[in-house]
């Protein structure tokens, strides 16, 4: 079946530190991948999508690329910074799925001043 | 452009009581719309969505239900609530193109 998986969080970091937060995907066909961010006490942003194989997307300083060959959608960032502190949840949507998507579980991402 | 509204952003209802959550789209029409459930320090669960006016998929079986009287409106109901009804409620929409967009949520804390 479809599936994302995240890595476990929290992820903790210092300001201007390199961020990864790794996403893999099992699907059938060829999905669309999102990354959303949910700061806290709120609802989600969609914070960039990708929507074929090698397509990179990139919004705000982070970065994805999707990697058909290692099934993966690995996000990014050169320098955090404390207001990056969030929940990241790594999605995917296949077709004719009713534009549902599966979801990651979230990696919650802290960064310390 | 669109917005989504959800209210109320806070609740607290005692075990037992109804609930009505209720979340509108401006700026768009025939949205499809989500309801997700968020409990805490978790990810998001998909209870409910709908393609169009009174159509409504279940994912979860539960003691939730969920209505579109309307074209951009869409209600998250229950008879009565139980302890493991506590979470954040999101409500979503998406036309055409894929991605999702979330209002801003309803904390629910049934005690």
């Amino acid at each position: 079946g479809n599936s994302v998986t995240q890595m476990e969080g929290p992820v903790t970091l210092s300001e201007e530190a390199f961020l990864t937060i790794n996403c893999t995907y099992t699907a059938t066909g060829y999905p669309s991948l999102f990354w959303y961010v949910q700061y806290p006490g709120e609802g989600l942003q969609l914070l960039l999508k990708a929507t074929k194989a090698d397509d990179k997307g990139s919004n705000k300083g982070f970065e994805a690329t999707y990697r058909k060959e290692t099934t993966s959608f690995h996000l990014e960032k050169g320098s955090v910074q404390v207001s990056d502190s969030a929940v990241y949840f790594c999605a995917l949507r296949v077709e004719d799925s009713n534009y549902q998507l599966i979801w990651g579980a979230g990696t919650k991402l802290i960064i310390k001043p | 452009s669109q917005t989504i509204h959800q209210w109320p952003a806070t609740l607290v209802q005692p075990v037992g009581s109804p609930l009505s959550l209720e979340c509108t789209v401006e700026g768009t029409s025939n949205p499809n719309l989500y309801w997700y459930r968020q409990a805490a320090g978790r990810g998001l669960q998909l209870l409910f969505y709908s393609v169009g006016i009174g159509q409504i998929s279940s994912e979860v079986p539960q003691n939730l239900s969920a209505s579109r009287p309307q074209d951009r409106q869409f209600i998250l109901s229950s008879k009565k609530l139980l302890l493991s009804d506590s979470g954040f409620y999101l409500c979503a929409w998406s036309v055409f193109s894929y991605e999702q967009y979330f209002g801003p949520g309803t904390r629910l804390t049934v005690t």
